[in-house]
């Protein structure tokens, strides 16, 4: 399966200032997904990073937001924009791993966030 | 409501016992079921897949589907202290789709 590096692995930071998370594949990938966990919540999927094209955003979260980019086929990043409290959490990119059959998906230890 | 549901426990057992843990799930169109394991300040690692109903069974764990009752479950059997993490069910409905996660049930194996 892909390895996935993450980074940071966490930081503090001050309220309305931006973060940019990394996330760095072994091998080439299709897609890339970005999700949010919060305490006593369940992963939450922010959005889809696609190479080549823009990011597909799921309802409750917005580009302004959450830009993503997605420059090649083994690397994403997202940023956490003009953050307040309410973004503190941890954030996990994750890939798909196996062909179309195969729902298995391979995350990053994830990026635990606290905004301060 | 939730599309799927889990209990966040804490659930705690001793070492040796076999550990139920569940997640119902309101959207009859999902048709792939995983289970997942996550360490503390960890990501997800996938743990049992299954497709539609069924058992599967992988050394000491075995997944079940029952789609009529949509409800899943992951035995764990001879329970070690190295089981403990939380337990994060998954589900989409098809090739492509997004995963639906429930909330993980947290268990603790005690010696």
């Amino acid at each position: 399966s892909a390895v996935i590096s993450q980074k940071p692995s966490r930081d503090i930071c001050q309220r309305g200032t931006s973060l940019t998370i990394q996330c760095q594949v072994d091998s080439q990938v299709t897609m890339m997904f970005w999700y949010r966990q919060q305490p006593g919540q369940s992963l939450t999927l922010i959005a889809t990073a696609n190479q080549g094209s823009e990011a597909t955003y799921e309802s409750g979260f917005v580009i302004d937001k959450f830009p993503i980019s997605r420059p090649n086929l083994t690397f994403s990043t997202l940023t956490v924009s003009n953050m307040s409290p309410e973004d503190s959490s941890i954030y996990l990119c994750s890939v798909t791993t196996g062909g179309a059959s195969v729902h298995g998906y391979t995350f990053g230890s994830g990026t635990r966030l606290t905004v301060v | 409501q939730k599309e799927v549901e889990q209990d966040p426990g804490p659930l705690s057992v001793p070492e040796g016992a076999i550990v139920s843990l569940n997640c119902t799930y309101s959207n009859s169109a999902f048709q792939y079921f995983m289970w997942y394991r996550q360490y503390s300040r960890k990501g997800p690692e996938l743990l049992m897949y299954t497709y539609s109903s069924g058992n599967k069974e992988d050394g000491r764990f075995t997944a079940q589907v029952d789609k009529s009752s949509k409800y899943i479950s992951l035995f764990i059997r001879d329970s070690q202290p190295s089981d403990s993490a939380t337990y994060l069910c998954a589900m989409s409905a098809g090739g492509g789709n997004k995963l639906t996660f429930g909330t993980g049930t947290q268990l603790k194996v005690e010696l």
